[in-house]
């Protein structure tokens, strides 16, 4: 059974970086990317970037500066390291396979001075 | 990058009443998938590939679309329908959702 489970810190300082796991039940990373979804407060669906099952990435183009994207497949985790916050990357913070039904539920996070 | 724009932002429909929201891509794309969100949920996939409706959705819902123009239908409008769409562009990185279209109960 495919499960998607984000957790991270709920809160986290302007200008300091942000750490996100995703960990994945029922199928592989080497099999399957796994893409970051991020939505703030009231506003749409942002994608944010993919690890594939290669170990390649990609990115969004505003995030990229600042966003990683990483893997430790023996653990079945994905990591989202994403540097110098500010307030408006206040959102939750989704893991999914896109082309696919799943999602995890979501992790809130707040950034604040 | 590829922007969708999705039309109309928001609109309201009566029950039984056919709802048409359409999804503009500043580039073609090769397929377009849709999304469900209801309040704080996460996104619910109903269509993927243009046409093919997910697993457990009801045919109520149908996608069609090429190129740069791309629609989903409800073909009668239910309570439970209210939700806000959106469309998705995994044809090339970086990958867009649209804007997304608040559809209400009338």
């Amino acid at each position: 059974q495919v499960q998607m489970r984000e957790t991270g810190p709920g809160l986290v300082q302007t200008t300091q970086t942000l750490s996100v796991t995703c960990t994945v039940f029922g199928f592989s990373l080497t099999s399957y990317g796994v893409h970051w979804v991020r939505q703030a407060p009231g506003k749409g669906l942002e994608w944010m970037g993919i690890i594939w099952g290669d170990g390649s990435t990609n990115y969004n183009s505003a995030l990229k500066s600042r966003l990683s994207i990483s893997r430790d497949t023996s653990k079945s985790q994905v990591f989202l390291t994403m540097n110098s916050l500010q307030t408006d990357d206040t959102a939750v913070y989704y893991c999914a396979r896109l082309r696919t039904p799943y999602w995890g539920q979501g992790v809130m996070v707040t950034v604040s001075s | 990058e590829i922007v969708l724009t999705q039309s109309p932002t928001t609109m309201a429909a009566s029950p039984g009443e056919k709802v048409t929201l359409t999804c503009l891509a500043s580039s073609s794309v090769n397929y377009i998938y849709w999304f469900q969100q209801k309040s704080s949920a996460s996104p619910k996939l109903l269509i993927y590939y243009t046409s093919n409706l997910a697993s457990g959705v009801p045919d109520r819902f149908s996608g069609s679309g090429s190129g740069t123009s791309y629609s989903l239908t409800i073909r009668s409008m239910e309570a439970e329908d209210a939700a806000i769409y959106y469309c998705l562009q995994l044809t090339s990185t970086p990958y867009t959702f649209g804007t997304g279209t608040k559809l209400e109960l009338k």
